[in-house]
């Protein structure tokens, strides 16, 4: 069965920096796009990024752009987010993903909280 | 960037009725539309793609349709374990939108 962990979640002040990884194993990482969502507390699903299966090719949700890099090991099956000059409001879960289209596994998420 | 617009926001079903749920984009995505099942606590599980098709292990009461601006997804006699929030995203244009979902609940 497909895996996917996430982990790096925690406490960060506005303005900090968290960088969040995905172990993804049980399925070959290197022939599939990857995606981060996020889920704020008590809503909906936003779409944060995606990229490409060899890296080469990345985009953003407009709510991050410029703040949130997405990148890959494919040496390693592991996924990243580096996310600076974080907001209240980019308190979220954030669910490491499976595809670049439709969506079909998703990891069990981690809490990130920006507060002071 | 595309909107995606569910109806309505809350469905109230008995068991073994008929739960239909709406999605509207506000250009047409084709038919790159995905549907999602979210239950508290948990991540969300893909039930369709590409409008109509089942991902692996979805029951067959369960059915997507549509294409263009207009989509429809279909749980035919709800069972307990389909109370969730329902949420469709587009994947034809980037960046990849949601809708805001719609919460099936017990009548």
């Amino acid at each position: 069965e497909v895996h996917l962990v996430e982990s790096g979640g925690g406490l960060v002040q506005p303005g900090g920096s968290l960088t969040l990884s995905c172990a993804a194993s049980e399925f070959t990482f290197f022939t599939y796009w990857m995606t981060w969502v996020r889920q704020a507390p008590g809503k909906g699903l936003e779409w944060v990024a995606n990229i490409e299966k060899d890296g080469s090719d990345r985009y953003y949700g407009d709510s991050v752009k410029g703040r949130f890099t997405i990148s890959r090991d494919n040496t390693k099956n592991s996924l990243y987010l580096q996310m600076n000059s974080l907001r209240g409001d980019d308190t979220a879960v954030y669910y490491c993903v499976r595809g670049g289209f439709s969506l079909d596994w998703w990891g069990q998420g981690t809490l990130v909280t920006v507060s002071s | 960037e595309i909107l995606m617009t569910q109806s309505p926001a809350t469905l109230c079903v008995s068991p073994g009725e008929r739960a239909t749920l709406s999605c509207r984009a506000s250009q047409s995505v084709n038919n790159h539309l995905g549907w999602y099942q979210q239950k508290p606590g948990q991540a969300p599980r893909l039930l369709i793609y590409d409008a109509s098709t089942r991902s692996t292990g979805v029951p067959a009461r369960v059915s997507g349709s549509g294409s263009g601006t207009e989509f429809t997804l279909n749980i035919s006699s709800l069972q307990s374990e389909d109370f969730a929030i329902y949420y469709c995203q587009q994947y034809y244009y980037l960046p990849r939108t949601f809708g805001q979902g719609t919460k099936v609940e017990l009548k």
